[in-house]
């Protein structure tokens, strides 16, 4: 167990609909990223919050969004679902941001139907 | 941005011998290289990492090796079991927010 926790575990929807998903960092981590794995894609960063603010952007889509709140914990919003946003949304935490281990999360399996 | 390539695919070994997984990256400013291990639909777990001032590291029966120079690194498993079979990830860690960017991951399969 790496400490970093997310909900829900599985998630089945439907296009058009709008999900999120929340992360709890280890205690302690002010760090907190957003990966995407996907069969074709493999295992892309999203996003980046560092202590509330956002600190980097990758492959992240206009449709998804995230935030980080006073207590840590972070949401990524996906909204407007495609059938191709069916993939396994980890998140992972880190103490600062910079050379430290990232600890991942056990994942969000995302079903578009 | 960086760019991390990852060889071979897929590995089948048989167990007792020795596992070899390199990646090349392209980023010099890149600094930091773990290598994560993913069993099915799993998270992936950190095995084993290096930084970029020293050249080799290693764990028991696992080492990574890194050559800035050349812009590559190295993930060596040595005795292989059987439970080593998963999915290996080399990452290389990069930007303003120090995010990884993974290989596209190695099968490797040990044969009892």
């Amino acid at each position: 167990d790496s400490g970093v926790t997310q909900t829900p575990k599985h998630l089945i929807t439907a296009t058009g609909q709008r999900v999120t998903l929340r992360c709890s960092p280890r205690s302690g981590d002010l760090s907190v990223y957003w990966y995407q794995q996907s069969l074709d894609q493999g295992l892309q960063f999203l996003i980046h919050y560092y202590n509330g603010e956002e600190r980097a952007k990758g492959n992240i889509l206009e449709r998804f969004s995230a935030q980080q709140f006073p207590d840590l914990h972070s949401e990524l919003n996906l909204s407007s679902l495609e059938l191709g946003d069916s993939a396994l949304y980890f998140c992972a935490s880190s103490v600062f941001s910079g050379q430290e281990t990232q600890y991942f999360g056990p994942g969000t399996r995302l079903l578009v139907l | 941005g960086e760019n991390v390539e990852q060889h071979p695919s897929t590995l089948s070994v048989q167990e007792g011998d020795s596992a070899v997984i390199k990646c090349t990256y392209s980023d010099s400013a890149s600094n930091y290289f773990p290598w994560y291990k993913q069993e099915l639909g799993k998270r992936p777990q950190l095995i084993i990492d290096i930084r970029s001032n020293v050249g080799e590291k290693k764990d028991q029966r696992i080492a990574v090796t890194l050559n800035k120079t050349a812009k590559h690194f190295s993930l060596h498993i040595t005795e292989t079991q059987p439970e080593d079979s998963a999915v290996y990830f080399c990452a290389a860690s990069t930007g303003s927010a120090r995010q990884l960017t993974f290989g596209s991951g190695t099968q490797l399969t040990v044969l009892p």
